[in-house]
């Protein structure tokens, strides 16, 4: 089972930030915090992975928090390429599998 | 530097028939992960394999799916007997052993259709 919330859906207006929050309160201390985006029909693609400090890269940043039982994944400048499903998983760094939950589904409007 | 390559991308299959689907991971990748979405669904771990090994199959069905990974040559998924049931994407990840960084990466994926 995942051990990640997020919500359902989410909107957002191009060309602003989106912002994609989930919960993993339950996270223990190896556990790696993973976002992977699934566009429509395609294959799931990494985005961007910590453990507890923020982390930037081209796509976009993970902010977490310090008790590390939620995060906030940034798309700064969201585009309609954006559009979505995303997913937050948490997972042990050398764990062998993915446990995908239901994810957010973000839909950016032009 | 050519992906996970899936194979074939959409696939057609009568009740009864059987399905094979293909997988050839990233080159320097040696581990391989089948993945199954029904519609709607999000995404299930079914099967971990290195070559010439079956690691994790926690999440195989247990009658008529089997999966492979020869020392030559791709993965390969075999379901026998399909059923409408088993109308799905199929997606094929391949990583080099170590969780991190990119972790896994994924293929295109492979569009079972059962009539």
């Amino acid at each position: 089972d995942a051990k990640t919330t997020q919500p359902p859906s989410m909107d957002c207006a191009e060309g602003r930030a989106a912002n994609l929050p989930c919960n993993h309160s339950t996270i223990s201390g190896n556990e790696y915090v993973y976002w992977y985006r699934q566009i429509h029909s395609q294959g799931p693609q990494y985005i961007i992975h910590g453990l507890k400090n923020n982390e930037t890269n081209e796509m976009a940043s993970l902010i977490i928090t310090e008790d590390r039982k939620s995060s906030t994944l940034i798309l700064p400048h969201a585009t309609l390429r954006d559009t979505a499903v995303y997913y937050c998983i948490v997972s042990p760094q050398g764990a062998q599998k993915l446990v995908f939950g239901q994810g957010t589904r973000l839909t950016i409007n032009p | 530097n050519a992906g996970v390559m899936q194979n074939p991308r959409h696939l057609v299959r009568r009740r009864g028939q059987e399905a094979r689907l293909r997988c050839s991971p990233m080159k320097g990748h040696s581990h391989v992960y089948w993945y199954r979405q029904l519609p709607e669904e999000g995404l299930k771990f079914m099967v971990y394999l290195q070559k010439e090994n079956i690691i994790d199959e926690s999440g195989m069905p247990k009658e008529r799916f089997s999966a492979e990974f020869p020392k030559e040559g791709p993965s390969i998924l075999r379901i026998q007997q399909v059923v409408r049931g088993d109308s799905a994407a199929y997606f094929c990840a391949s990583s080099s052993g170590q969780l991190k960084g990119y972790g896994y990466t994924f293929g295109s994926g492979t569009r079972l259709t059962v009539v």
